[in-house]
């Protein structure tokens, strides 16, 4: 089955820093990918996706490239915003009736 | 926002009592997921749906029970609920295809004393 590894937390950065979160992944087959988010008190939502390889994803400034080589879906941000505290999901999908499997999740806290 | 509700929201019950969440969507998707998130585990898969009367077990289904008779209601239920089952439960929906995203609904607060 699918399984994804995330770096652990929490991440603590200063406003306006660089964020990087790392993922890896195993799946069977060519799986897409996906990057959810979760604020404090909501359910997850979907940040961003890339369903082939050497695909790009981006929403509000974060980005992340399907590298199919290296099994890896980072996630990246140049400039992160108090807003963007939260907690961070990598997780892969193949086809058929295989669900989400997420990883534990990366929180996030960013100080002003 | 997709369509989906759960209820009840929050819910605070006994060791030992039967307790049903429900999961109600109005976008007709075919997928239907129970998550349950606990702090160091994330989001563990319990069961899913991928049609009426169609579920299959995720990782975690020992003590408990899924229901699908409508496209828009699934239905988890704990038999006898144990404080192990405390937990922050969230249902998802999906078209069903590799690419699609799950839309997760916003979470039922379970508390099992």
């Amino acid at each position: 089955g699918n399984s994804v590894t995330q770096m652990e937390g929490p991440v603590t950065l200063s406003e306006e820093a660089f964020l990087t979160i790392n993922c890896t992944y195993t799946a069977t087959g060519y799986p897409s990918l996906f990057w959810y988010v979760q604020y404090p008190g909501e359910g997850l939502q979907l940040l961003l996706k890339a369903t082939k390889a050497d695909d790009k994803g981006s929403n509000k400034g974060f980005e992340a490239t399907y590298r199919k080589e290296t099994t890896s879906f980072h996630l990246e941000k140049g400039s992160v915003q108090v807003s963007d505290s939260a907690v961070y999901f990598c997780a892969p999908r193949t086809g058929g009736n295989t669900p989400l499997v997420f990883g534990k999740g990366t929180r996030l806290s960013v100080i002003a | 926002d997709a369509g989906i509700t759960q209820s009840p929201r929050h819910k605070v019950t006994e060791t030992g009592t039967p307790v049903t969440l429900r999961c109600h969507q109005t976008e007709n998707h075919r997928y239907m997921y129970w998550y349950r998130q606990d702090p160091g585990h994330g989001l563990r898969l319990i069961h899913y749906s991928y049609g009426v009367k169609d579920t299959d077990k995720g990782e975690v289904s020992d003590g408990y029970s899924v229901s699908r008779s409508k496209t828009e209601d699934f239905l988890l239920t704990l038999e006898s609920a144990t404080s192990s089952q405390t937990s922050v439960y969230f249902c998802a929906i999906s078209p069903g295809l590799a690419g699609d995203t799950q839309y997760f609904g916003p979470g039922t607060r379970l508390t099992v004393l």
